[in-house]
């Protein structure tokens, strides 16, 4: 099975600023690679998908960039809502799997 | 509007069983793989199983696998998720989502999750 590991864990950051989560997969996945954002009891939410697509209606300050077994997910400049967990997640075999999750609280 | 409502969700023992189901609206459900996710509380986020538009091909976590059983309906729109032997570590909460199978594998639509509880 393909390990995805997500760094760090947890960030501390303040509103405004551009903070970057890194996501790295056992072996090349190419590009597809998703990110999603979480909230406390709520459903997960697509933010980006194949490691640099915005999903529709998904803020600009958002993006990803990667390939291979290397990738990113950059918010530009931090606002009030975006504090939350992200998960990467790969789909390039028939089993799928999500990074372990990278917390981001307000410093 | 994309709807998936998951349910069947509850308190069992260990070493039971459970069937969830999710029911979907608002997209061609006979085109879309569908999968089930899940989330241990205070955890992050575990793929569980995937099953083809057709039903015809399965997939499975090794967690699960042997144990829990996907299938669907698609006169009912509807994808299951049989669990047997039921384990502690299997609580969670219970998502289900649908793929394309042609774009990235990336799940655009979630349910609201079922509670499963397994606990003496």
């Amino acid at each position: 099975d393909i390990q995805m590991t997500q760094s760090p864990s947890s960030l501390s950051a303040s509103v405004g600023d551009r903070v970057t989560i890194t996501c790295r997969a056992s072996q090349s996945i190419n590009t597809y690679l998703n990110w999603y954002q979480q909230k406390p009891g709520k459903a997960p939410t697509l933010l980006i998908f194949g490691a640099s697509s915005l999903r529709s209606g998904v803020p600009s300050r958002f993006s990803g960039s990667g390939s291979g077994t290397y990738f990113t997910l950059t918010i530009s400049s931090l606002q009030t809502e975006d504090f939350a967990t992200y998960y990467c997640q790969q789909s390039t075999t028939t089993l799928y799997t999500f990074g372990q999750g990278t917390k981001l609280e307000i410093k | 509007e994309v709807q998936l409502v998951e349910s069947g969700g509850g308190l069992v023992q260990p070493g039971g069983s459970l069937r969830l189901s999710c029911v979907a609206s608002g997209f061609t459900f006979n085109t879309y793989w569908m999968h089930w996710v899940r989330q241990a509380p205070g955890k992050g986020l575990v793929w569980v199983s995937r099953i083809s538009s057709d039903g015809t091909s399965t997939s499975y976590a090794d967690s699960v696998k042997g144990r829990f059983t996907i299938s669907r309906d698609n006169a009912k729109n509807t994808v299951y998720l049989q669990m047997n032997s039921l384990r502690a570590e299997d609580t969670a909460v219970y998502y289900c989502s649908p793929d394309p199978g042609y774009s990235y594998g990336q799940f655009d639509y979630w349910g609201q999750g079922t509670l499963v509880t397994v606990s003496s």
